[in-house]
């Protein structure tokens, strides 16, 4: 069945630092979103990338869809500590069998 | 406009026991997820509702697990026996429709401890 790995599984910065997480499907994927969830707290949605190549920015976040829809990225500039949480993404599949398969997310921790 | 709804929050039980978790959708949401998240994990899809029907149930180990959504509303999962490996927390969720583009809107979760 469909996969989604990211890596790396655990990140520790420095504030002010970046910070980026990978996601890989074994699959070509319909639509990609990207999730938070804070310590404590529920997967929050961020983001949904669904064009081929697309690239979406929300203030310090820069999310990317693969040319061939099998990968993504989140890229944070100049982390800050309320960017503490774990980064799931969701891998979208269409046509017949609607669902999203989750990653097993990039845990981030913040030193001030 | 109110989000999903979870209750219990907390719940230990003993082995053997059985165990119900209740979840209230957003109002208007035709589908309703039940994802259980281990420690360190992605949530990972039970069982998936459309308005009444449960449309994807292949994750739910139907030996101790059972789901229900009557009128297509809230929804209850329960466990019976639980068993120690069953210690996660359960989340809920729900969408306008069941297309992946939809958004997922989480609940807080049930955090589920088996002693």
């Amino acid at each position: 069945g469909q996969q989604v790995m990211q890596i790396p599984q655990y990140q520790h910065v420095q504030e002010g630092e970046d910070f980026t997480t990978y996601c890989n499907s074994s699959t070509t994927l319909s639509n990609i979103q990207w999730y938070k969830q804070r310590p404590g707290g529920h997967p929050v949605f961020l983001i949904q990338l669904v064009k081929s190549g697309e690239v979406k920015k929300q203030k310090r976040l820069t999310f990317q869809f693969g040319e061939a829809k099998k990968n993504s990225s989140l890229h944070i500039t100049a982390t800050q500590t309320t960017d503490v949480g774990t980064y799931f993404c969701a891998g979208g599949t269409q046509g017949g069998s609607e669902k999203l398969v989750f990653g097993k997310g990039t845990k981030l921790t913040v030193n001030p | 406009e109110a989000g999903v709804v979870q209750s219990p929050r907390y719940k230990i039980i003993e082995k053997k026991q059985p165990v119900a978790f209740w979840c209230n959708p957003i109002s208007g949401h035709n589908t309703l997820y039940w994802y259980l998240q281990n420690l360190g994990q992605g949530p990972e899809l039970l069982i998936r509702y459309e308005n009444e029907e449960a449309v994807d149930d292949s994750q739910l180990p139907k030996d101790r697990f059972s789901a229900e959504r009557l009128k297509g509303v809230d929804s209850t999962l329960k466990i019976q026996p639980a068993e120690l490996g069953d210690s996660a927390v359960y989340l809920c969720a729900s969408s306008p429709t069941g297309i992946s583009t939809d958004t997922q809107y989480f609940g807080p979760g049930t955090r589920l401890t088996v002693l």
